[in-house]
């Protein structure tokens, strides 16, 4: 059935450093994937996005590139600062009217 | 501009019970989106509703129900509550379905079932 695969489940990172995060979808037919920010106690919030007929699409500290092929795409943040600590979902369209999402990745931006 | 509301925001009933959850969209925003996200989980898709119809579910009982008013706010109805129905329930809208509308959230009513 429908899928979408996320990790690490946990990430932690030195602030400064890049972050990166990995999804793998299994509906071919998917062809929207954005990803969504959620602060502790707050709601999930949209940081980016990307359509199928692009590969890479960056946002200032930003970037998510998608693999078609291999069915997979990844959400990078660069100069991470305390402020990116949250947690991250992926998400994949694989029609209009349903969305599925990834279980999360808990980022923690250390000191 | 006020975003996506809902009420309440936090609830607490006991097994057997029903509950009921409001939802007002962004003005202007004619879909509504319901999602089930338990603790340490990504949101789990429950209904979608555009211009007062269905139009997606999710892979959730029966037990769940939804409508959408002339207004665009939403409601969504769950029966016969269980212990495994504690979870966040998100409301999102957005402007028409599909993928060039995305998704805006509101803050979630937390539900807990003893």
């Amino acid at each position: 059935g429908e899928n979408v695969e996320q990790h690490p489940s946990t990430l932690s990172v030195q602030e400064g450093d890049s972050a990166v995060i990995k999804c793998t979808y299994s509906d071919s037919a998917s062809n929207y994937f954005p990803w969504y920010k959620q602060e502790l106690g707050k709601r999930p919030q949209l940081i980016i996005d990307i359509r199928s007929n692009v590969g890479e699409k960056k946002d200032q500290r930003i970037a998510v590139t998608l693999n078609k092929t291999a069915k997979h795409f990844s959400l990078h943040i660069t100069e991470t600062q305390p402020e990116d600590s949250a947690v991250y979902f992926c998400a994949a369209h694989p029609r209009d009217d349903k969305i599925i999402f990834g279980k999360g990745t808990r980022l923690h931006i250390l000191p | 501009d006020a975003g996506v509301t809902q009420s309440p925001t936090h609830l607490i009933k006991t097994r057997g019970q029903h509950v009921t959850l409001r939802c007002s969209p962004i003005s202007g925003h004619k879909s509504v989106s319901w999602y089930q996200q338990v603790l340490g989980q990504g949101p789990q898709f429950i209904f979608q509703y555009y211009e007062k119809e269905e139009r997606g579910r999710g892979n959730f009982p029966d037990r769940f129900s939804a409508r959408q008013f002339p207004n665009y706010s939403s409601e969504l109805n769950v029966n016969a509550l269980l212990l495994g129905d504690s979870a966040l329930y998100l409301c999102a809208s957005s402007f028409r379905t599909g993928m060039d509308s995305p998704l805006h959230f509101g803050n979630g009513t937390r539900l807990t079932v003893t």
